[in-house]
């Protein structure tokens, strides 16, 4: 069975903090994506990582893919309130397939 | 703005009602997907039509109806639906071959079933 843990599911961080969301993914895929929903919204995509050692940053946030051990990390940087939403890490496969995402981590930066 | 369009963006209807969600895509994608999210849960699939034809359907009640006319258009045909069919339906495309480009998600329908 497919199946992707993230953790944790809930996050509170105050403002300037630095924190780590984890992905586990439990197959073979061949790319590991990253999404963000504010309540009510749809999907926004925040990273796309391809290869073993992949690290990709935007703003505050880095996304890293370590394929060995089956792992996505988003790293979090010097939180603003800006940041709280929810994030999905998902994985994908070749071909014309659907996502298959994890729970997601709901977080809220707090002052 | 998303690239990927859905209409209506809230819709309530009763339980006998038939109404239609549609989804609109130009950028050229052959694969497209309808998610049904609940509060505070991932999206999950519910149907995949890949070059126009269903590809996956993960036995989803015939209550929905999918229907693709044409490789820019995705339609859900809803009847009968039931209380806990409530709901947040995304929309979403991709293309095989763009392994760097993610699913692109619509802003979904907002579904109320009274």
């Amino acid at each position: 069975e497919l199946k992707v843990e993230q953790n944790p599911l809930f996050l509170s961080m105050q403002e300037g903090k630095n924190y780590t969301i984890y992905c586990n993914y439990s197959t073979t895929s061949d790319r590991l994506y990253w999404y963000r929903q504010d309540p009510g919204k749809s999907l926004e995509s925040l990273f796309v990582l391809l290869s073993n050692g992949a690290v990709k940053q935007e703003g505050r946030l880095m996304a890293s893919l370590d394929t060995k051990a089956r792992l996505s990390t988003l790293h979090i940087t010097a939180a603003v309130h800006d940041l709280s939403a929810t994030y999905f890490c998902a994985e994908g496969f070749s071909g014309n397939t659907p996502l298959v995402f994890g729970k997601g981590t709901r977080l809220s930066v707090i002052a | 703005d998303t690239e990927v369009t859905q209409t209506p963006k809230h819709l309530v209807m009763g339980m006998t009602n038939k109404k239609s969600l549609k989804c609109e895509q130009h950028m050229g994608h052959r694969a497209m997907y309808w998610y049904k999210q609940k509060a505070k849960k991932p999206p999950e699939l519910m149907f995949v039509y890949s070059y126009e034809k269903l590809s996956i359907n993960e036995s989803v009640p015939s209550r929905f109806s999918p229907e693709c006319p044409n490789s820019s258009l995705l339609n859900l045909h809803l009847h009968a639906l039931q209380p806990e069919d409530s709901a947040l339906y995304l929309c979403a495309s991709s293309q095989e071959g763009q392994r760097d480009q993610p699913q692109h998600f619509g802003d979904g329908t907002r579904l109320s079933i009274l």
